[in-house]
């Protein structure tokens, strides 16, 4: 199962939008819709930002958004703050067997 | 407070042995499947390995199985990684993390421990 694929960096302004894309393919992003999102700032615990490509857990603002098309996901920080600068992967189900896949990693800056 | 923190990390020689340990607090431990994720030096989240909530399911990333064996303790609320055959690309970060219900993600995450291999 080879990882799913993510820009290395993206960057935005205070305030700006950005958004992160995420491609697997039909056994992996396109085939289920399990993919979710984490926040990793290093030396800390990653944080689940978006499950089931879409849904927030309870506590992550409403700038973080997710969807889906195809075999790509993405990721949308809408108003940009400085403590969005982080590293953040996306993740996949990909069947029972080998159940998880993540991306490659997107580093986020806020200029 | 849910919680998972992780140990038995350290410095192991190519081909030694180590056993993680994650202890679960503030949460029903018996009712989540529980996994491991490391992370390389420079490099991005690989999934390791799953089990399910009774021990009866288990599932590996294909470069671990044979030499990976992850277990648990319900009574002790403890999720454990044996890594045997160890190499040293395997040097890492390594998280436990929680898995809810029958979505599939994974919603709590410990600070991890460093996995060193290297003669």
């Amino acid at each position: 199962q080879s990882a799913l694929t993510q820009p290395r960096s993206v960057s935005g302004s205070p305030g700006q939008s950005v958004t992160i894309s995420c491609t697997g393919t039909s056994s992996d992003v396109g085939g289920y819709n399990y993919v979710s999102w984490y926040q990793h700032h290093p030396g800390k615990a990653p944080k689940l930002m978006i499950y089931d490509v879409s849904k927030r857990p309870s506590g992550v603002p409403d700038r973080f958004s997710g969807s889906k098309s195809g075999n790509t996901a993405s990721l949308t920080i809408s108003g940009l703050q400085a403590e969005d600068e982080a590293d953040y992967y996306c993740c996949s189900y990909a069947g029972s067997y080998t159940p998880y896949v993540f991306g490659t990693g997107t580093k986020v800056t806020v200029l | 407070e849910v919680q998972l923190v992780e140990s038995g990390g350290g410095l192991v020689q190519p081909g030694g042995s180590l056993r993680l340990s994650c202890a679960a607090s503030g949460f029903t431990f018996s009712s989540y499947w529980m996994n491991w994720v490391r992370q390389a030096p420079g490099k991005g989240l690989e999934w390791v390995a799953n089990i399910k909530q009774d021990g009866s399911e288990k599932y590996y990333v294909d470069s671990v199985k044979g030499r990976f064996t992850i277990s648990r303790d319900n009574a002790k609320n403890s999720l454990y990684l044996q890594m045997n055959s160890l190499r040293a690309e395997e040097t890492a970060v390594y998280y436990c993390a929680r898995e809810p219900g029958a979505d599939n993600y994974m919603d709590v995450w410990g600070k991890g421990t460093t996995v060193t291999v290297s003669s």
